[in-house]
C-alpha cells in the first residue's frame, strides 16, 4: 500500500499570503491518479485538483497543483478567508485509494 | 442538482451490524463507480470501499475486508454499506462519494455518523 505523507501538519498564514502544501508518496504514483481535497469543519470534502494539476469545476485559479513521481504540491497563491481549512491529497494505486493525513491551514 | 444523501447511521454495540444507504440524484447513477470513505472524530479521511458501475466488482480496505459489504441497486439509485462485527475503531462519519471519470471523488454526501459503543 502506498503511504502519502503531507507536510506541514499545520500551516499558519495570514490572508493574502501564499500557501504551499506538500504530499510525498512512499513510492512513485501516476499523476493521473493524484487528487487534492479541501474540507471545512462539519462539511464533506470538496474536490479541488485531479490529475495532479487540473482544477475541478468551479475551483478558483488561485488553487494550483503540480508535481510528479512521488512529490506533489498544492499551492494557494493568495489566501482568501474561506481557504482556511484542512487539505488532503489522495492517490490510487493497485486498485486501492489512500489519503494523506491532511494539512491544516489556519489563520495566523 | 447532483446530490448524494446518506442515511442509516446510529449507535450500535460492539459486534453489532448496521446498514448505511446513499441515495443518488441528478445524475445517471448506473454509469459511475461509487465509494465509501470514513472519518473518525477529529481524524483524517480513510477510504473504505469501491463498487463498480454494475455492482459486480467490489474492493475493500484491509481494515474492513470480510466484515463490510458494499452493494448497489441501480434501479433505486442507491448505494449500500452493510457493516457487520462492528468494532470501536469503526466509529466514524461515513461518506459516500462518486468516482469521477478522472479518477477522483467529485461528489460527496453530507455523511452519516456511526457510533460503536456499549
Amino acid at each position: 500500500e502506498i503511504v502519502l505523507t503531507q507536510s506541514p501538519g499545520t500551516l499558519s498564514l495570514s490572508p493574502g499570503e501564499r500557501a504551499t502544501l506538500s504530499c510525498r508518496a512512499s513510492q512513485s504514483v501516476s499523476s493521473t491518479y493524484l487528487a487534492w481535497y479541501q474540507q471545512k469543519p462539519g462539511q464533506a470534502p470538496r474536490l479541488l485538483i485531479y490529475g495532479a494539476s487540473s482544477r475541478a469545476t468551479g475551483i478558483p485559479d488561485r488553487f494550483s497543483g503540480s508535481g510528479s513521481g512521488a512529490d506533489f504540491t498544492l499551492t494557494i497563491s493568495r489566501l482568501e478567508p474561506e481557504d482556511f481549512a484542512v487539505y488532503y491529497c489522495q492517490q490510487l494505486g493497485s486498485s486501492l485509494w489512500t489519503f494523506g493525513q491532511g494539512t491544516k491551514v489556519e489563520i495566523k | 442538482d447532483v446530490q448524494l444523501v446518506e442515511s442509516g447511521g446510529a449507535l450500535v454495540q460492539p459486534g453489532g451490524s448496521l446498514r448505511l444507504s446513499c441515495a443518488a440524484s441528478g445524475f445517471t447513477f448506473s454509469s459511475y463507480w461509487m465509494h465509501w470513505v470514513r472519518q473518525a472524530p477529529g481524524k483524517g479521511l480513510v477510504w473504505v470501499s469501491r463498487i463498480n458501475s454494475d455492482g459486480r466488482d467490489t474492493i475493500y480496505a484491509d481494515s474492513v475486508k470480510g466484515r463490510f459489504t458494499t452493494s448497489r441497486d441501480n434501479a433505486k439509485n442507491t448505494l449500500y454499506l452493510q457493516m457487520n462485527s462492528l468494532r470501536a475503531e469503526d466509529m466514524a462519519v461515513y461518506y459516500c462519494a462518486r468516482g469521477s471519470m478522472v479518477h477522483a471523488f467529485d461528489i460527496w454526501g453530507q455523511g452519516t455518523m456511526v457510533t460503536v459503543s456499549s
